[in-house]
């Protein structure tokens, strides 16, 4: 157990639609990265928060945004669902002492399963 | 730009073998790497990582890497394989772009036979 909690833990929408998962970091971590994970494949960087603001974002288009609260839960807003938006989403909480700061470990939730019809 | 190559995408070994899963980073800069495991239906969990110093790093459940920079390689293995060890294993980049992301490979899964 992690500490990182997300939800819905699974959720169908139709193509067109808009969703948003949500994610509750670790107690004491300041960042929240989300993965998107499709199936048999390793989790794609989409971006991370890092004390409320955007500190790097992945290959993903506009429509794929986010948010974090001051009390560092995190929020992922999909808008215009596409079919290939199906997948896992992981988000991950960590705890860095800088924006810049890479050697941290990753702590993962275990995702919201969307499958866009 | 920074990447990672794991090959094999399925690996079989039988219980009490050695495990060795390949990976293989791109990084212009001196990379942070990581290994992490991922069972069925469960978020990613970290093995081990390498930062700095030592360059055999050992791990959680009797997995250890070593970080051989002439090779860029970063391999994970395991002396004895057990049943449990069954599971999706990723390696991951780490490097400061201008803004912070982890990369990982496309995952290796690793069957143990009885």
């Amino acid at each position: 157990e992690t500490g990182v909690t997300q939800s819905p833990t699974h959720l169908i929408k139709t193509r067109g639609q808009q969703v948003t998962l949500r994610c509750s970091s670790q107690s004491g971590h300041n960042t929240v990265s989300w993965y998107q994970q499709a199936l048999g494949q390793g989790p794609q960087f989409i971006f991370q928060y890092y004390r409320e603001e955007e500190n790097g974002r992945g290959n993903f288009p506009p429509r794929f945004s986010g948010l974090q609260f001051p009390n560092y839960s995190s929020e992922l807003n999909v808008n215009a669902l596409e079919l290939d938006d199906s997948a896992l989403y992981l988000c991950a909480s960590s705890l860095i002492d800088g924006k810049a700061a890479t050697n941290e470990k990753l702590f993962f939730g275990s995702g919201t399963q969307l499958s866009v019809l | 730009a920074q990447s990672v190559t794991q090959l094999g995408s399925h690996v079989s070994v039988s219980e009490g073998a050695l495990v060795l899963l390949r990976c293989n980073y791109s990084s212009s800069v001196p990379p942070y790497l990581f290994w992490y495991v991922q069972y069925p239906n469960q978020g990613l969990q970290l093995l081990l990582k390498y930062t700095t110093g030592a360059t055999l790093v050992k791990g959680i459940n009797g997995f250890e890497a070593e970080f051989k920079k002439s090779e860029t390689s970063f391999h994970l293995t395991k002396p004895s394989a057990h049943m449990s060890d069954a599971a999706e294993y990723f390696c991951a980049v780490s490097v400061d772009t201008g803004g912070f992301k982890t990369i990982f490979g496309a995952g290796t899964r690793l069957f143990v036979k009885a």
